[in-house]
């Protein structure tokens, strides 16, 4: 079945830039989504389709997609984006969904 | 708006069978898939099943196939799903969420799920 691999952790400073990676045979030529899940919530979407967002979701989050790799990077990174993030994509081959192992991004 | 709302938390003893259900409103029940994810406490997501409501079709992940049972009420709007055998290594907070295109844009609370003796 496919695979995704995910940093188990990012640390970032407020205010920088924090990028998550989300590794995979030829993912490039997948969609991509991804969600955050803070601490005793469910998961929220913040990008589909590798680099679209839904309405709600600052422009500070984009995704992007190419080759192996994902990667969803956040900008002017604030204490509310201390979450675990995921990927996610559908795996034609057997018609099921697949999730990354998860990132834990930290704020300094 | 969309809401997917589920039952609440259950206790159950090992090899017994846990039953949690999934009520959507805010949209067409038949025009979006139903998903359920599983999460172990202090571990990542895990897809465990999809319902189409429109031609009532499911399909399982390899882990669950055989143990866990996907249905629906589309009189109620309301989607379930019947875990089976329970170990303790079900204990899992299972959330269901609506597919939209391969992606997943609505999930419900979560239902906690403890399997002890």
């Amino acid at each position: 079945s496919y695979v995704l691999t995910q940093p188990p952790s990012v640390s970032v400073a407020p205010g920088q830039t924090a990028k998550i990676t989300c590794a995979g045979h030829n993912i490039g030529d997948k969609s991509v989504h991804w969600y955050q899940q803070k601490p005793g919530q469910a998961p929220l979407l913040v990008v589909y389709d590798n680099s679209d967002r839904p309405s709600a979701i600052p422009e500070r989050i984009s995704g992007s997609n190419s080759g192996n790799t994902a990667t969803l990077t956040i900008t002017r990174v604030e204490a509310g984006d201390e979450a675990d993030y995921y990927c996610q994509v559908y795996d034609v081959t057997t018609d099921h969904y697949v999730f990354g192992s998860g990132t834990k991004v930290t704020v300094l | 708006q969309v809401q997917l709302v589920q039952s609440g938390a259950e206790v159950k003893k090992p090899g017994a069978s846990v039953k949690v259900s999934c009520k959507t409103s805010g949209y067409s029940f038949n025009g979006h898939d139903i998903n359920w994810v599983r999460q172990a406490t202090g571990q990542g997501l895990e897809w465990m099943a999809w319902l189409n409501p429109k031609r009532g079709h499911t399909d399982y992940a390899q882990d669950f196939q055989g143990r866990v049972t996907i249905t629906m009420d589309s009189s109620i709007s309301t989607v379930y799903m019947e875990v089976r055998s329970l170990r303790s290594n079900d204990t899992a907070v299972y959330y269901c969420a609506r597919g939209s295109g391969s992606w997943f844009d609505s999930w419900g609370q979560g239902t906690l799920v403890t399997v002890s003796s």
